[in-house]
């Protein structure tokens, strides 16, 4: 079944840590996002990616980092510099830009600090 | 600053009645709008909206666009517990990549 996968579910960082979180999809999709949703603000746009070995920084970009090295796969980092890095995570893709098809979305990263 | 606003950030209502919700925006640009279904975890596609006055529909749930009052509108008759979800409405303005401008949502509380 062709989708997006997003790994972990649920991660947990420890103060000056960088975590990393796993976009992977199957789609052929040129186009891949990353959102960060907190409560009550809906989803930012964090990073942004239209071909391999391209991507650009959207709205909140301080304090993560990206790459994308293969077309199926955009994992990003979120650095000890993200102050405050409690959120959830959607990756997301699509078959163009502009996005004339609906962008596909992961099921999410939980990430919490301890 | 382009922002998306939507309304209101919560309602609760009983099985069977009928919900609109409102999404409105000032962004440059402007491409499409689009709105998506927020169950648990991965938002689905709902709507893309790009032309005036032409609504779309889907079963029990339709949208409509006006261009010149920058709003959208997203209504669900007959709702079920199952429409229970957070609603988000994004525009997506030309020349970005694709990226999208999301609204903060809509939480739907439907109870039986």
């Amino acid at each position: 079944d062709g989708g997006i996968t997003q790994s972990p579910k649920y991660l947990f960082r420890k103060e000056g840590q960088n975590v990393t979180l796993s976009c992977e999809q199957n789609l052929n999709h040129d186009a891949m996002y990353w959102y960060r949703q907190d409560p009550g603000q809906g989803l930012r746009l964090i990073y942004y990616s239209q071909i391999v070995n391209d991507f650009q920084k959207g709205d909140i970009a301080e304090g993560y980092s990206v790459s994308r090295e293969k077309k199926e796969s955009f994992p990003l980092t979120v650095t000890s510099a993200q102050k405050n890095p409690t959120a959830f995570y959607l990756c997301a893709s699509a078959n163009g830009f502009p996005a004339d098809e609906k962008l596909f979305f992961g099921s999410g990263t939980q990430l919490s600090v301890l | 600053e382009d922002k998306v606003v939507q309304s209101p950030l919560s309602l609760v209502v009983h099985e069977g009645d009928t919900v609109t919700l409102n999404c409105s925006y000032e962004v440059t640009n402007f491409r499409s709008l689009l709105w998506y279904k927020q169950e648990k975890k991965a938002p689905t596609f709902l709507f893309m909206l790009t032309s005036s006055g032409i609504e779309k529909k889907s079963g029990r749930l339709s949208s409509i666009l006006d261009k010149k009052e920058l709003f959208s509108i997203l209504n669900i008759t007959a709702t079920q517990t199952g429409d229970s979800a957070v609603y988000l409405c994004a525009v997506e303005p030309y020349n970005q990549g694709g990226k999208l401008i999301f609204g903060q949502g809509t939480e739907l509380s439907v109870k039986p």
